[in-house]
């Protein structure tokens, strides 16, 4: 497809388990932004890539929260010792570069019981 | 402080009339874009328009215009012959040029079309 494509859409998971959330830009974007949308609240900027690098990670939470795009194009969003907290809506989106309009993926819909 | 503002947290309006989702944004920037995304049901965030700072003409993309002010700070959407697909939520962001690529988002109004 030529969307951004997200995987899995639902995760459900224990409490302190490891989870790893994955997004497929749109091929030739190099820039790559996850975010998390709680119920009924707008989405919020987690961290964003240009191409292989992080360049602003300034929204991840606390240091539980990773995320990497090695070949600067997947990306994985990794969350050790989960919480009830983090049940949320992660987005990933993508754009041609940082000054074009993102284009957003289905989401992952992560349930932590 | 709130940088983005949607002070509506739902809105009616009649099939085929327009309707006006309001959006005011806060930034001591002077270079910036503002951006509305509708989201359906089924969750995707999808891009209608944006405004650039410096834009001196309001954007339009179809059925859709961005009523921008910049001296009061807003940025309202005015969707014109509403449809009943139009029903949705629909989120104003904005994108601070000096810090990446990164949205902000506003808390998303929630428009029902009726038929």
């Amino acid at each position: 497809g030529a969307g951004v494509s997200q995987t899995p859409s639902n995760k459900v998971t224990e409490k302190g388990k490891y989870v790893e959330l994955r997004c497929d830009p749109i091929s030739g974007h190099t820039a790559l932004y996850w975010y998390r949308q709680s119920l009924g609240q707008g989405p919020e900027f987690l961290i964003y890539f240009q191409g292989t690098g992080a360049a602003d990670d300034s929204g991840l939470p606390n240091d539980r929260f990773f995320a990497v795009r090695p070949e600067g194009s997947v990306s994985t969003l990794k969350i050790q010792r989960t919480e009830r907290g983090d049940s949320a809506v992660y987005l990933c989106a993508s754009s041609l570069t940082k000054w074009t309009e993102a284009f957003f993926g289905q989401g992952t819909r992560l349930t932590v019981v | 402080a709130q940088k983005i503002t949607q002070t509506q947290p739902g809105m009616f309006v009649q099939e085929k009339e327009a309707v006006t989702l309001d959006c005011t944004y806060d930034t001591s920037d002077q270079s910036y874009g503002l951006f509305w995304y509708k989201q359906p049901s089924s969750g995707e965030m999808i891009f209608l328009i944006y405004q650039g700072s410096y834009d001196e003409q309001n954007a339009t993309e179809g059925r859709y215009s961005l009523n921008f002010q910049k001296a009061r700070k807003s940025a309202n959407l005015v969707i014109s012959a509403s449809q009943l697909g139009d029903s949705a939520m629909y989120f104003c962001a904005m994108r601070e040029n000096n810090q990446g690529g990164k949205l902000i988002f506003g808390q998303g109004t929630e428009l029902s079309v009726k038929p």
